[in-house]
């Protein structure tokens, strides 16, 4: 089992739409939590951290479920511009540093 | 432009060449991250560093992998003895040690390798 799980999709939506992502993880230690974005041959770009206690920026909603050892991204009234692969980010300090990403999430936003 | 930065961007070379990368963090931060990334997966982390001291190394990081960051400010990334199994993007990337363990990182644009 990989130590980060996201469904690879793609999604295809259409503009306007609401589109959520959810993210596994396996380690219960696992100690800080992050969506990335990242478009078509470039460098991952930082969306948002994930709280325990969720936060939201703009159309960007990001919940963390300590418990079932999952975090989610929210996205409201999708532009073209969504159009990205999301990354799901997962820090831990136990048995040595590691920061694991998940494989991404592929996102298609269409007019 | 004042964020993280690779060089080369882009590199060809010959199987059993060495390679060495280049990365400058953004200018305050103390942690700086090598990663791998092949094409349809996430980054994987290959070794990190607080100031000079590399503090952590991933088992991805094979003997013919090195990494330095002898002031504590740019690092390089050499590669031994290349194998087209290396052929991917290695990406960068820096973070501050204020604000908690290992918060947000910034990448760089990364270098494409290509082995041949």
């Amino acid at each position: 089992r990989k130590e980060v799980e996201q469904d690879p999709g793609p999604f295809n939506v259409p503009e306007g739409a609401t589109v959520a992502f959810n993210c596994t993880y396996s380690n219960s230690a696992s100690q800080s939590f992050f969506w990335y974005r990242q478009d078509c041959r470039k460098e991952p770009k930082l969306l948002m951290s994930v709280y325990s206690s969720g936060n939201e920026d703009g159309r960007f909603t990001a919940q963390l479920n300590r418990a079932s050892q999952y975090i989610s991204l929210l996205i409201r009234d999708s532009k073209l511009s969504d159009s990205a692969t999301y990354l799901c980010v997962v820090t831990t300090n136990t048995g040595g540093f590691k920061t694991i990403f998940g494989a991404g999430t592929r996102l298609f936003v269409k007019a | 432009d004042t964020g993280v930065s690779q060089d080369p961007r882009h590199k060809i070379t010959k199987r059993g060449q060495n390679v060495t990368f280049r990365c400058d963090p953004i200018s305050e931060h103390n942690r700086l991250y090598w990663y791998r990334q092949t094409l349809g997966q996430g980054p994987e982390f290959l070794t990190y560093f607080q100031n000079e001291a590399q503090l952590e190394k991933s088992r991805l990081l094979s003997d013919r992998f090195s990494a330095e960051r002898p002031k504590g400010s740019f690092s390089t990334l050499e590669i031994q003895r290349t194998e087209q199994g290396d052929s991917a993007m290695y990406l960068c990337a820096s973070s501050s040690l204020a604000g908690g363990p290992h918060n947000e990182q910034f990448f760089g644009p990364g270098t494409r390798l290509t082995v041949l």
